[in-house]
């Protein structure tokens, strides 16, 4: 399968800060990814559609002034949490869209953020 | 509203047992579905996909597509302990430029 690859794996941070988290694609080219949050024995919800090289689109109800997103790359997508609140602490996820295997969606390892 | 339907368990199993996983969806127009496996602190993994009305299998793996009782499973045989997980049913709405929508999981547990 393709590797997606996700850092860092956790983070702990102190209230107001802003927190960088990075996706990498390692062996494919992806125009778009996604960023996914996940509470405590909940599923997976769609935050943003990361775009490579235009704007990303965001969910309703997410801050796009508050999650950051920049696609700068086709390998390369980042969310900032920019002025973290305790509220934010969750686990984020990102995917790959690999094109040329029928549009499957390839994961992170996820990024543990806990905002103290 | 969109939605993706599972039932959030646990399923319980014997070792060597098919478990039998169900998911409904609400969007007709659907057109790709996919079976993802997440174990507890762990970001999904993709088990199957499945595209057009059947059967596919993959190893001990079927997955199982109805459009038009909008309604689509994942049966395991033989299962396995380390089959005891949460498994994630995720659907590509029409017109949702290959965005995904889960389902909240059923959680899985193989008993030896």
């Amino acid at each position: 399968g393709a590797v997606v690859s996700q850092h860092p794996s956790r983070v702990i941070c102190k209230s107001g800060t802003s927190v960088k988290i990075e996706c990498r694609s390692l062996d494919f080219q992806a125009t778009t990814m996604f960023w996914y949050r996940q509470f405590p024995k909940q599923s997976l919800m769609l935050m943003a559609t990361s775009n490579e090289g235009s704007k990303a689109t965001y969910e309703q109800g997410v801050e796009k002034d508050k999650f950051l997103i920049n696609h700068a790359s086709l390998t390369l997508s980042t969310l900032t949490v920019t002025s973290a609140h305790p509220e934010d602490s969750s686990f984020y996820i990102c995917s790959a869209l690999r094109e040329v295997a029928k549009n499957i969606q390839y994961f992170g390892a996820g990024t543990r953020l806990s905002v103290l | 509203q969109k939605e993706v339907e599972q039932n959030s368990g646990p399923l319980s199993v014997p070792e060597g047992a098919i478990a039998s996983l169900n998911c409904t969806y609400s969007d007709r127009g659907s057109q790709s579905f996919f079976w993802y496996r997440q174990y507890s602190g762990k970001s999904p993994e993709l088990i199957m996909s499945i595209y057009s009305n059947g059967d596919k299998e993959d190893g001990r793996f079927t997955a199982q597509l109805n459009k038009a009782s909008q309604y689509v499973s994942l049966l395991i045989r033989d299962s396995q302990p380390s089959d005891s997980a949460t498994y994630l049913c995720a659907v590509n709405p029409s017109g949702g430029y290959n965005k995904l929508i889960f389902g909240a999981g059923t959680r899985l547990a193989v008993h030896p």
